[in-house]
């Protein structure tokens, strides 16, 4: 099974709207990091935002949020107000626990791109 | 804003040669990670690096890689016989601790093409 599943390829989205990125995630560990990065055209990876399992509250980061439901095991980024540099390639991630020290990797999702349209 | 920068940017290479992709870490961190990503798939995870050696290594990650910390600030990865399918964009990154609830930084990537 997929650890990280995003089922949007690509959405298109009008300027100033807001904007819901699905990610889905299977892990049996109670402990866990879930993380959203941007990738423009230009490659760069740019960490947005993150969310511990056991933490309470969405995480916000200015314009973005992640929609955090344990239970569901999803954790949707969603940005307000959207810009026309938003538009970018964004993936979701998870980090869990490792039995080799220093090797909480990263597991990524396989992303959607999203367009904002002017 | 510390950053983790990678050097080159781009390299093009004979299928066959040996190529050394550079990074530096961000000073204080001690957990290096490469990944790699071929052109319009996820990012992948290669190895992970701590305390001068291998912590763990995926299956993409065979003979012909090999990772160094030379020195107190550069983190290399060496392929040593390149094939056409090791062209990918190829991330570096870094983190101050191991944590689940650390985030990673990453480089801008190095895109390798081998021809």
């Amino acid at each position: 099974a997929q650890k990280i599943t995003q089922t949007q390829p690509g959405m298109f989205v009008q300027e100033k709207e807001a904007v819901t990125l699905d990610c889905t995630y299977d892990t049996s560990d109670p402990s866990y990091g879930l993380f959203w990065y941007k990738q423009p055209s230009s490659g760069e990876m740019i960490f947005l935002i993150y969310q511990g399992s056991y933490d309470q509250q969405n995480a916000t980061e200015g314009r973005y949020s992640l929609n955090f439901q344990k239970a569901r095991k999803s954790a949707n980024l969603v940005i307000s107000a959207s810009q026309l540099g938003d538009s970018a390639m964004y993936f979701c991630a998870m980090r869990e626990p490792s039995d080799n020290f220093g090797n909480e990797k990263l597991t990524f999702g396989t992303g959607t791109r999203l367009t904002i349209i002017p | 804003e510390p950053e983790v920068t990678q050097t080159p940017s781009h390299q093009v290479t004979q299928m066959g040669q040996e190529v050394i992709l550079r990074c530096v870490p961000i000073s204080n961190h001690l957990y290096f990670y490469w990944y790699r990503q071929i052109l319009g798939q996820k990012v992948e995870f290669l190895v992970s690096f701590y305390n001068n050696e291998i912590s763990e290594k995926s299956e993409i990650f065979d003979d012909q890689f090999s990772v160094e910390r030379p020195d107190g600030s550069n983190f290399t990865l060496k392929i040593r016989s390149t094939k056409l399918e090791d062209s990918a964009m190829y991330f570096c990154a870094s983190s101050e601790d191991p944590g689940v609830y650390t985030e990673a930084f990453f480089g801008q990537g190095t895109r390798l093409t081998v021809v």
